[in-house]
């Protein structure tokens, strides 16, 4: 089946630490979509990509990074520079266009230590 | 610009009962409507769209939507809750951008 497969489930990070979380998808989707969950804030785009080679910010890319070597993976570090990195993180996909509806993995949720 | 509202940020209900979770949108265009549902420590997972054909749209586990232009809104119901319902809710618009503003969810709570 296919689907997105957000890895690890869960995450810890150590202070001036950078962490990186995996997303693959094989639903042959072009688009990509990294999420940041607070309770009670719905989701904030942090990243967005439509194509390979090819990502934009986000509301709150700051203290973020993102790569699009290959259609299928959109990791996304987190860096020392993002200061409260606690959250449920949500990869999603959707095929290239607009108004698509999109497909999420299982997030990854990411403390500090 | 894009706006989804959704009133009430838990909504709780006895099990068999009605399920009605509310949200209103703003846009300039006409716009895509959806919704979906989250279980704890799980991704969202769509339960129906509205793309400008039927105003009344039918989804997974028994829930519909209806499309109001007028009121500007597009809330869930479900004429009967089960416990398995009990979920996080989040209605999103999509207009001329691709990228979908969401609301900020709806927590679904069913007593038994």
């Amino acid at each position: 089946d296919g689907g997105i497969t957000q890895s690890p489930k869960y995450l810890f990070r150590k202070e001036g630490q950078n962490v990186t979380l995996s997303c693959e998808q094989n639903l042959n989707h072009d688009a990509m979509y990294w999420y940041r969950q607070d309770p009670g804030q719905g989701l904030r785009l942090i990243y967005y990509s439509q194509i390979v080679n090819d990502f934009q910010k986000g509301d709150i890319a700051e203290g973020y990074s993102v790569s699009r070597e290959k259609k299928e993976s959109f990791p996304l570090t987190v860096t020392s520079a993002q200061k409260n990195p606690t959250a449920f993180y949500l990869c999603a996909s959707s095929i290239e266009g607009n108004r698509r509806p999109q497909h999420f993995g299982d997030g990854t949720r990411l403390s500090i230590l | 610009a894009q706006s989804v509202t959704q009133l009430g940020s838990h909504v709780s209900v006895s099990e068999g009962a009605l399920v009605l979770l509310r949200c209103n949108y703003s846009s300039s265009v006409p716009p895509y409507l959806f919704w979906y549902v989250q279980y704890p420590n799980q991704g969202l997972q769509l339960l129906l769209k509205y793309t400008s054909a039927a105003t009344l749209v039918k989804g997974i586990n028994g829930f519909e939507a209806e499309f109001k232009k007028s009121e500007t809104s597009f809330h869930l119901t479900k004429p009967s809750a089960h416990m398995s319902d009990a979920a996080e809710y989040f209605c999103a618009s999509s207009g001329g951008s691709y990228i979908p503003t969401f609301g900020r969810g709806t927590s679904l709570i069913v007593h038994p």
